[in-house]
C-alpha cells in the first residue's frame, strides 16, 4: 500500500519568511513523489516531482523539495514567501501502482 | 492548448436525480482519472482508466459509474445523486509511466440538495 501524511492542515508565515511544508510517505518500493499547488477555484498544478537521480528537486516559483529515503520524507521549501504563494499544497506518491495517492493538503497562509 | 477540459463547471441537483460529468483530454494520454475533493480529505480517487477500454475502482467508487468512451474522453455518472456526493470533482490524465505527472481539469462543483 502507499500513503502520504502531510503534517499541518494550515501553515502561516509572514511575507519574506521561510516556507516549510512537511510530507511523509509510506511505500514498499522506491517511490515517485510529487508536489502540487491549488489556487482558489482552480485545478491542481504540478510544482515539482522526484523520480530518480538527484534528491534535491527544484520546481516552479522558487520551490524545492528534498527526497530523504531514510526519513521517508519529501518536504517542500521556499526561502522567502510571497503573498502570491498563498494556496493549498498537496503531496502525492506513486509507488508501483497505477495511480497517485494524495495527502490531505496543507493550506499556506501568507501575511504581509 | 486546452489540456484537460471538464463540463459542466457548476451543477445543482436534487436528491435522486442523475447526471454525467464529461472530461476530455488532448494530450494523447493513456490514463485518465476521476477524483473528488472534500474539505480536509484531500483528493480521493473514484475511478480510473489505465487505457482505452479498461476501468477500475478507486478508493470511493460507490454511487458512481464511468465510461471510457475513447482515448480522449472519460465520463463520470451519478445514477441517483445523494447529498453525500456534494463535492468538487476533478478529472485528470497522465502518460502510461508511473513517473509522469497527472494533469488536472478545472473541476466541477456539484451540490446535491
Amino acid at each position: 500500500a502507499q500513503s502520504v501524511t502531510q503534517l499541518g492542515s494550515h501553515v502561516s508565515v509572514s511575507e519574506g519568511a521561510l516556507v516549510l511544508l512537511r510530507c511523509n510517505y509510506s511505500s514498499s518500493v522506491p517511490p515517485y513523489l510529487f508536489w502540487y499547488v491549488q489556487y482558489p477555484n482552480q485545478g491542481l498544478q504540478l510544482l515539482l516531482k522526484y523520480t530518480t537521480g538527484a534528491t534535491l528537486v527544484k520546481g516552479i516559483n522558487g520551490f524545492e523539495a528534498e527526497f530523504k529515503k531514510s526519513e521517508t520524507s519529501f518536504h517542500l521549501t521556499k526561502p522567502s514567501a510571497h503573498m502570491s504563494d498563498a494556496a493549498e499544497y498537496f503531496c502525492a506518491v506513486n509507488s508501483g501502482y497505477s495511480t497517485l495517492t494524495f495527502g490531505k493538503g496543507t493550506m499556506l497562509l501568507v501575511s504581509p | 492548448n486546452a489540456g484537460v477540459t471538464q463540463t459542466p463547471k457548476f451543477q445543482v441537483l436534487k436528491t435522486g436525480q442523475s447526471m454525467t460529468l464529461q472530461c476530455a483530454q488532448d494530450m494523447n494520454h493513456n490514463s485518465m482519472y476521476w477524483y473528488r475533493q472534500d474539505p480536509g480529505m484531500g483528493l480521493r480517487l473514484i475511478y480510473y482508466s489505465a487505457s482505452e477500454g479498461t476501468t477500475d475502482k478507486g478508493e470511493v467508487p460507490n454511487g458512481y459509474n464511468v465510461s471510457r468512451l475513447n482515448k480522449r474522453e472519460f465520463s463520470l455518472r451519478l445514477e441517483s445523486a445523494a447529498p453525500s456526493q456534494t463535492s468538487v470533482y476533478f478529472c485528470a490524465s497522465s502518460g502510461a509511466l508511473r513517473n509522469t505527472e497527472a494533469f488536472f481539469g478545472q473541476g466541477t462543483r456539484l451540490t446535491v440538495v
